[in-house]
């Protein structure tokens, strides 16, 4: 158990809709990554927060949003989903306070969009 | 931008012998870390180990350890004795390490590694 903890851990749903994916990182932890696994595009990196702000932002559509609350914990907001946006969308956490950080991955949520 | 490719899909290998994952990677950065995750059947993503890249010495973690070849460019992973649980997927993913606050991973493709009884 990386202490990550994501919610919810499978999510099916229609084209069109709107999900929002909920990620709590470990304790102390400033930092949290999403990242996203499909078949086509393998692992990449969607966007990360540190204490929250937006610190940097990789392949991340625009229909795609995000934010980092006051408790640090991360949701990950997917709107006018499309088939390709099947995926497993996996947080991690680091502590944010040094080069060295190692990312401690959630246990990921299962999109799978209809 | 950083690019890790590993070019092999898929290997096997015979329980308690040795195999080695490739990885190759991309970069105009001077410093920087290299790491190997597993992924199972489960989906979770385990770090297996990781190498800094001003480090010379290769990492080893128990039956894991690389080969580091920084001129290469070069970031290979051997297993010795090979165990049922090592089946997975495993990924070389890249980070800068500038302190920019912004580490994201790069990650290749994956190799699948299955272990034969």
């Amino acid at each position: 158990d990386s202490g990550v903890t994501q919610t919810p851990k499978h999510l099916i749903t229609a084209t069109g809709q709107r999900v929002t994916l909920r990620c709590s990182p470990r304790s102390g932890d400033l930092s949290v990554y999403w990242y996203q696994q499909s078949l086509d595009q393998g692992l990449q990196f969607l966007i990360q927060y540190y204490n929250g702000e937006e610190r940097a932002k990789g392949n991340i559509l625009e229909r795609f949003s995000a934010q980092q609350f006051p408790d640090l914990h991360s949701e990950l907001n997917l709107s006018s989903l499309e088939l390709g946006d099947s995926a497993l969308y996996f947080c991690a956490s680091s502590p944010g306070t040094s080069k060295l950080d190692e990312q401690f991955f959630g246990p990921g949520t299962r999109l799978t969009v209809l | 931008a950083q690019t890790v490719t590993q070019s092999q899909p898929e290997m096997s290998v015979q329980e308690a012998e040795t195999v080695t994952l490739s990885c190759t990677y991309d970069t105009s950065e001077s410093d920087y870390y290299l790491f190997w995750y597993k992924q199972p059947p489960s989906r979770q993503m385990i770090l297996v180990i990781r190498q800094e890249a001003y480090k010379q010495q290769n990492a080893t973690e128990n039956r894991f350890s690389v080969n580091f070849q920084k001129a290469a460019k070069s970031f290979s992973l051997k297993i010795s004795d090979s165990q049922l649980g090592d089946a997975a997927m495993y990924f070389c993913a890249y980070r800068s390490a500038g302190w920019t606050g912004a580490n994201n991973l790069f990650f290749g493709t994956g190799t699948r590694l299955t272990v034969i009884p």
